[in-house]
């Protein structure tokens, strides 16, 4: 069954400095998403990118946080400068042109020390 | 309303019993909700989705139904296993691709052997 995989699984940063999340959606998927959870709380929409641009985001993506895909298979998230509260784990997902299930990724726990 | 934080409504079951998880939802332009089950440390497992013309669909050993009306969605769970103990959150959007999905605060099913 094809998945989302998400690299690296833990991360651990110090505050202020720049993080890279990486992840590969579903192959042939056309909408990618990152969402976060920070721990005990509901999951956290953060972006919605299609056909090479940002769709969709929340007031949680703020100016520090940018999402590229870099090539035809690679989605990534970058925090520019990593806070405390930035910890948290943090969910890629895709989804297919013909709706359907959101696919998501096992996530990347960061933690900001 | 939804909860926040650290404090997850728990349902404990006996094993061999059937579940019922409730979920609230606030939006009434949403049109297609999704049940997720997410273990410790992983991403949201996608169980079963339905969309707003329907008011209940079956999945292996796992029931939706949705009451429109009242804003209500509830996942059923048949012969609980062990297996089953997680969280589970509800999701929801309204319908078209590219649209990021809102997750409910989750419940944590336990299973008693």
């Amino acid at each position: 069954e094809p998945e989302v995989t998400q690299t690296p699984s833990h991360q651990v940063t110090q505050m202020g400095q720049e993080v890279i999340l990486r992840c590969v959606p579903i192959s042939n998927h056309l909408y990618f998403y990152w969402y976060r959870q920070i721990l005990g709380q509901k999951v956290e929409f953060l972006v919605s990118f299609y056909n090479n641009e940002i769709s969709e985001k929340s007031e949680i993506f703020d100016d520090q946080f940018s999402v590229e895909r870099p090539d035809g298979s690679n989605f990534t998230l970058k925090i520019r400068s990593t806070k405390l509260e930035d910890s948290a784990m943090y969910f890629c997902a895709s989804r297919g042109d013909r709706g359907g299930g959101y696919t998501f990724g096992s996530g990347t726990r960061l933690t900001v020390v | 309303g939804e909860s926040v934080g650290l404090h997850l409504p728990t349902l404990s079951v006996q094993e061999g019993d059937n579940s019922i998880i409730n979920c609230a939802y606030s939006n009434s332009a949403s049109d297609y909700f999704i049940w997720y089950k997410q273990e410790s440390g992983k991403g949201p497992q996608f169980i079963i989705d339905i969309r707003s013309n329907m008011d209940k669909r079956q999945g292996q050993r796992v029931t939706v139904l949705l009451n429109k009306t009242v804003k209500h969605l509830s996942l059923q769970i048949a012969a609980t296993q062990p297996g089953d103990s997680a969280v589970y959150f509800c999701a929801e959007n309204t319908g078209t691709g590219r649209r990021a999905l809102t997750f409910g605060s989750g419940t944590r099913l336990q299973v008693q052997p």
